[in-house]
């Protein structure tokens, strides 16, 4: 296991078009976090899991966003009818409880 | 207002010089505080954690004072390799739950 792996790396979409974006996390870990951050701001947080629970959601996620962790492994984080304002890199991490963070390499998304 | 507010900069530096951060806080509830190195087009990756008798990692340093919910970090005989965007960020109720960060502060080392 080398990390926290995110797929794509970048995708290019029409506005109005649909995209779902895939995080495996560290296999052990039981937390996962997606965050979204545009040019020249810090991370912004937006949901996370324990385990298969999702146990706190921004009101930067609204309804156009869903994310989901089925079986407490992977997640997928789905944003319907893009923006332009979706256009951003969407990181995710994931953790033990008491224990530090690891990012993935995020996913650039950029709405046309 | 922010949670976690910075200076963005940049901040331009030469090769050896000492620079230094700062970072405020809101929310007194906030439980730890870390800084985090991102560097361009990449995932921000945890350069220290921040505690109230200050802690130093080799040529950097970070500072918390809870009273007057401010953190700094200083990096002594600055490098090339130090250019990097530095994101203050804390956690709030549970330790290590979610994080909340600062815009980020642009430090540029040039020879």
């Amino acid at each position: 296991d080398t990390g926290v792996s995110q797929n794509p790396r970048h995708k290019i979409t029409k506005r109005g078009q649909n995209v779902t974006f895939r995080c495996d996390p560290i296999s052990e870990h039981n937390r996962l976090y997606w965050y979204r951050q545009t040019l020249g701001q810090g991370p912004e947080f937006l949901t996370y899991f324990q385990n298969e629970a999702q146990l706190e959601k921004s009101r930067l996620l609204s309804d156009r966003f869903s994310a989901e962790r089925p079986k407490g492994s992977f997640s997928t984080l789905e944003i319907q009818r893009t923006e332009q304002g979706d256009s951003a890199m969407y990181l995710c991490a994931s953790s033990l409880v008491g224990s530090g963070y690891t990012f993935g390499s995020g996913t650039r998304l950029t709405v046309v | 207002r922010k949670e976690v507010e910075q200076d963005p900069g940049p901040f331009n530096v030469p090769e050896g010089a000492t620079v230094a951060f700062n970072c405020t806080y809101s929310n007194s509830a906030s439980q730890s505080f870390f800084w985090y190195r991102q560097d361009c087009r990449k995932e921000p990756k945890l350069l220290m954690s921040v505690y109230s008798s200050g802690n130093e990692d080799g040529r950097f340093t970070a500072q918390l004072n809870r009273a007057s919910q401010y953190i700094s970090l200083l990096i002594r005989d600055s490098k090339l390799s130090d250019s990097a965007t530095y994101l203050c960020v804390k956690t709030g109720g549970t330790s290590y739950g979610k994080l909340t960060f600062g815009q980020g502060t642009i430090l540029t080392v040039h020879p």
